[in-house]
């Protein structure tokens, strides 16, 4: 079956600018995650999301960041006034409940110019 | 919060030689023990994950273990081949279920 995909897969924009990524879960996964990952390291957790409510929160940097899950599949992150330190991978991960493997998209790298 | 450290950051190994990565961590409450292997430019991938009950999990030349008492699990790969290569990275889920990842452990195999 179709596994997580996301888009775009790469995003360049300004310092300042607005963006949105776009993660599509595997069909019937409940959990959905986003993580960030910088050159060299491992993942970073952002937010959780058990249906459409987000259960955890707690890794988002800042509130320039936001995420949603309107109707527990589809999720978007959005990245308010962009900096150059949010360049990064960002990933996200489905999983058919919380205390099952999760699997990755192939992530979306994002440049700040 | 949950500290997840990863040993060693590099490890190079000749071809058909055994590698083991360890990782220690700092969270009791944690039940859930993966390791994924990330490709240059590629996604992180499930290769192997054990559960706070069992205390050793083997899949063909892939194998974990786990010592809760120690906080520590460890990946060993025998028999390396060149598509070994690659980094690897533990990530034990937290009690709020989110994995908590180590630094990663790049793994060079040897011709």
């Amino acid at each position: 079956g179709a596994g997580v995909s996301q888009t775009p897969s790469n995003k360049v924009t300004e310092k300042g600018k607005y963006v949105e990524l776009r993660c599509d879960p595997i069909s019937g996964h409940t959990a959905l995650y986003w993580y960030r990952q910088s050159l060299g390291q491992g993942p970073e957790f952002l937010i959780y999301f058990q249906g459409t409510g987000a259960a955890d929160d707690s890794g988002l940097p800042n509130d320039r960041f936001f995420a949603v899950r309107p109707e527990g599949s589809v999720s978007t992150l959005k990245i308010q006034r962009t900096e150059r330190g949010d360049s990064a991978v960002y990933l996200c991960a489905s999983s058919l409940s919380e205390a099952t493997e999760q699997y990755f998209g192939p992530g979306t790298r994002l440049t700040v110019t | 919060g949950e500290n997840v450290e990863q040993h060693p950051s590099t490890l190079s190994v000749q071809e058909g030689d055994s590698a083991v990565i360890k990782c220690t961590y700092s969270d009791s409450a944690s039940n859930y023990f993966p390791w994924y292997k990330q490709e240059l430019g590629k996604r992180p991938q499930l290769i192997i994950d054990i559960r706070s009950n069992v205390g050793e999990k083997k899949d063909q030349r892939i194998a974990v273990t786990l010592n809760k008492t120690a906080k520590h699990f460890s990946l060993h790969i025998t028999e390396t081949q060149p598509e070994d290569s690659a980094v690897y990275f533990c990530a034990p889920r937290g009690s709020n279920y989110q994995l908590i990842w180590g630094a990663g452990t790049k793994l060079i195999i040897k011709p």
